[in-house]
């Protein structure tokens, strides 16, 4: 079964450093997106591409955080510089185009900032 | 804005214990339902979904869950659980406002099935 990969699986940084996450998405699924799950509570949005375009990224601290998807296929996430809050599960899923697909999720890249 | 409720933050059970985890949404137009389950170290994964017809979805496991449209909810159940159960369980919504498939997740309830 195709899966979403993402890497690394854990990362460990100190604060004010740059992290950055990677995801490949399921072949096919025109639609990414990346959520942030603080231990004890669900996943919240980050960021959704359509393609290489940004649909959405109301909830993105765009001050330290930055995403992109230049050929429309992987993705890549980056804190710059990282703080202590940062520190959470960053899950990256992917779905093809359209209201009400099944959204695939990756094991998820843990960040611990000290 | 839409928001998800999970009531029940953590439940024990004993093998073989009837399950019911409660899921409320707030959002007053059409609505894809999901619920999704994260096992110990793994990823989260679909475990069923609604989005038209029979309020009443079968997903995976044995698990099953009732849209009530009247009272916002969505519960996840099983007659009977099993050990291997023991994981974190989510409720998302998929508000149908624009085609975006964002999905909005509750909380989480965190099941543990002792044998």
């Amino acid at each position: 079964e195709a899966e979403v990969a993402q890497s690394p699986r854990y990362k460990i940084t100190e604060k004010s450093q740059a992290v950055a996450f990677w995801c490949d998405p399921i072949s096919g699924h025109a639609t990414l997106y990346w959520y942030r799950q603080i231990l004890g509570q669900g996943p919240e949005l980050l960021v959704q591409f359509q393609d290489e375009s940004v649909v959405d990224d109301s909830q993105l601290p765009k001050d330290r955080f930055s995403a992109e998807r230049l050929k429309g296929v992987d993705s890549t996430l980056k804190i710059q510089p990282a703080e202590l809050g940062d520190s959470a599960m960053y899950l990256c899923a992917s779905s093809f185009t359209g209201s009400g697909n099944t959204i695939y999720f990756g094991e998820g890249s843990w960040l611990t900032v000290v | 804005a839409q928001s998800v409720s999970q009531h029940n933050h953590h439940v024990i059970l004993s093998e073989a214990a009837s399950l019911e985890l409660g899921c409320n949404y707030s959002y007053g137009g059409t609505v894809n339902l999901f619920w999704y389950v994260q096992y110990p170290g793994q990823h989260l994964q679909l475990l069923l979904k609604y989005f038209s017809g029979d309020p009443l979805v079968k997903g995976i496991k044995g698990f099953e869950a009732e849209f009530i449209k009247s009272k916002f909810s969505f519960n996840l159940r099983k007659p009977s659980v099993q050990w291997s159960d023991t994981a974190e369980y989510f409720c998302a919504v998929n508000a149908i406002i624009t085609n975006t498939d964002k999905l909005i997740f509750g909380t989480g309830t965190r099941l543990q099935v002792f044998p």
